[in-house]
């Protein structure tokens, strides 16, 4: 069974630049989850989707972020404008709607804001 | 603010000893406790999952809960340095799709 799918592996970028990162949640998973890791911060939630809809985005650092889940299938998170401080891997998880259903990740985004 | 703590280690012990992983949390109602593994540079991977109190094993890992200390722990058996990584615990609340995440334990498994 296809894991978690995320786009693309490794973004460098200069900073000012719109970063887009995307996320395919495992078929059937109806709850979706980026978070932000970093050596500093250790592993933050930005924002959790369920049923598409965005539930809780209090993680989400500042304005410059946004998330959107258009379909089941699909989610994409974007910085705009990206600064350096945004440098860190981000990941996305999926999950079934259920607090004993542990989340899956996947491979990350290791972006580099320049 | 609900909590996981974590010692950040490294934790180091010797191939073949049993390596000990703990990590505790400060939501009561919380139900349901997740160890994950991460090697460097890659994904947190999920290796244990236990919900009731007592022990849980599966190959060479267990899991063990007491709810009432609020304290969840990892043991590795006959750790081999392929088990060198960080260890992520993650706690979920009994009304929330959340996992609230320790910072990690690095364990170093010397050959």
């Amino acid at each position: 069974d296809a894991g978690v799918i995320q786009s693309p592996r490794h973004e460098v970028t200069e900073m000012g630049q719109e970063v887009t990162l995307r996320c395919k949640p495992i078929s059937g998973h109806n709850s979706l989850f980026w978070y932000r890791q970093t050596m500093m911060r250790g592993l933050e939630l930005l924002i959790y989707f369920n049923n598409n809809v965005p539930i809780d985005d209090s993680g989400m650092p500042e304005d410059r972020f946004s998330a959107k889940m258009p379909n089941a299938s699909f989610s994409t998170l974007k910085i705009q404008p990206s600064e350096p401080r945004d440098s860190a891997v981000y990941f996305c998880a999926s999950s079934w709607t259920n607090s004993n259903q542990p989340q899956h990740f996947g491979d990350g985004t290791r972006l580099s804001i320049l | 603010q609900k909590e996981v703590e974590q010692n950040s280690g490294p934790l180091s012990v010797p191939e073949g000893a049993i390596a000990s992983l703990n990590c505790t949390y400060s939501d009561r109602g919380s139900q349901s406790f997740f160890w994950y593994r991460q090697y460097s540079g890659k994904s947190p991977e999920l290796i244990m999952s236990i919900y009731s109190n007592g022990d849980k094993e599966d190959g060479r890992f267990t899991a063990q809960l007491n709810k009432a200390s609020q304290y969840v722990s990892l043991l590795i058996r006959d750790s081999q340095p392929s088990d060198s990584a960080t260890y992520l615990c993650a706690v979920n609340g009994d009304s929330s799709y959340k996992l609230i995440f320790g910072s990690g334990t690095r364990l170093l498994v010397r050959p």
